[in-house]
């Protein structure tokens, strides 16, 4: 089955360590996006991908980094420069460069804490 | 400034009946809207759209609704079943979020037996 993959699960993060989040497709989708989710807060993207060996920043990019070096797969780093980093992290792709009526295809997530 | 508003963090209704989960944006441009639905610890899931050229699209028990001159959506479940407790994120798109998806902070349902 297609889909996106995302590991690990949990992730326990020490302070002042960076983490690397992976996420895989085998959708054969062209862009991919990292989002955050914190309580009350909704989806806030962080960085995103919309073609191979090309990122872009997203509205709260600081602390973190990407790499797109294949298409299948964009991986988040996210750093000791992140000040607050324990959350939900979401991955998600779509056909084509950019989202139409079909939206975005999601992983099932890597939840973060700093411990 | 947030582009797009759900003012509702949360929303109860009885099992059978309607429920209306409501969302606003603010720039004209947009040019579709998406609803998805979360459960705890797992990534959202695609549930319906519209494009700004309809004013409404069905799918089962699901409906929403555009107002493009009021800048408004909603969400139609009906009936409603304990199933869709789950939280809600309007999605809004096109030439008006450089071609990402910007979501609402949600509205947690809950559907009661």
């Amino acid at each position: 089955d297609g889909g996106i993959t995302q590991s690990p699960k949990y992730l326990f993060r020490k302070e002042g360590q960076n983490v690397t989040l992976s996420c895989e497709q085998n959708l054969n989708h062209d862009a991919m996006y990292w989002y955050r989710q914190d309580p009350g807060q909704g989806l806030r993207l962080i960085y995103y991908s919309q073609i191979v060996n090309d990122f872009q920043k997203g509205d709260i990019a600081e602390g973190y980094s990407v790499s797109r070096e294949k298409k299948e797969s964009f991986p988040l780093t996210v750093t000791s420069a992140q000040k607050n980093p324990t959350a939900f992290y979401l991955c998600a792709s779509i056909a084509g460069d950019r989202p139409t009526n079909y939206g975005y295809t999601f992983g099932s997530g890597t939840r973060l804490t700093v411990v | 400034d947030q582009q797009v508003k759900q003012n509702s963090p949360s929303l109860s209704v009885q099992e059978g009946r309607i429920s209306i989960l409501n969302c606003d944006y603010t720039n004209s441009m947009f040019d579709y809207f998406l609803w998805y639905k979360k459960y705890p610890a797992e990534g959202p899931t695609f549930l319906i759209s519209i494009s700004s050229i309809k004013d409404k699209n069905e799918d089962g028990r699901f409906t929403v609704f555009l107002n493009k001159s009021a800048k408004h959506l909603s969400l139609h479940i009906v009936p409603s079943q304990p199933g869709d407790s789950a939280v809600y994120f309007c999605a809004v798109g096109g030439r008006g979020s450089q071609g990402n998806l910007i979501f609402g902070k949600g509205t947690k349902l809950s559907v009661k037996p």
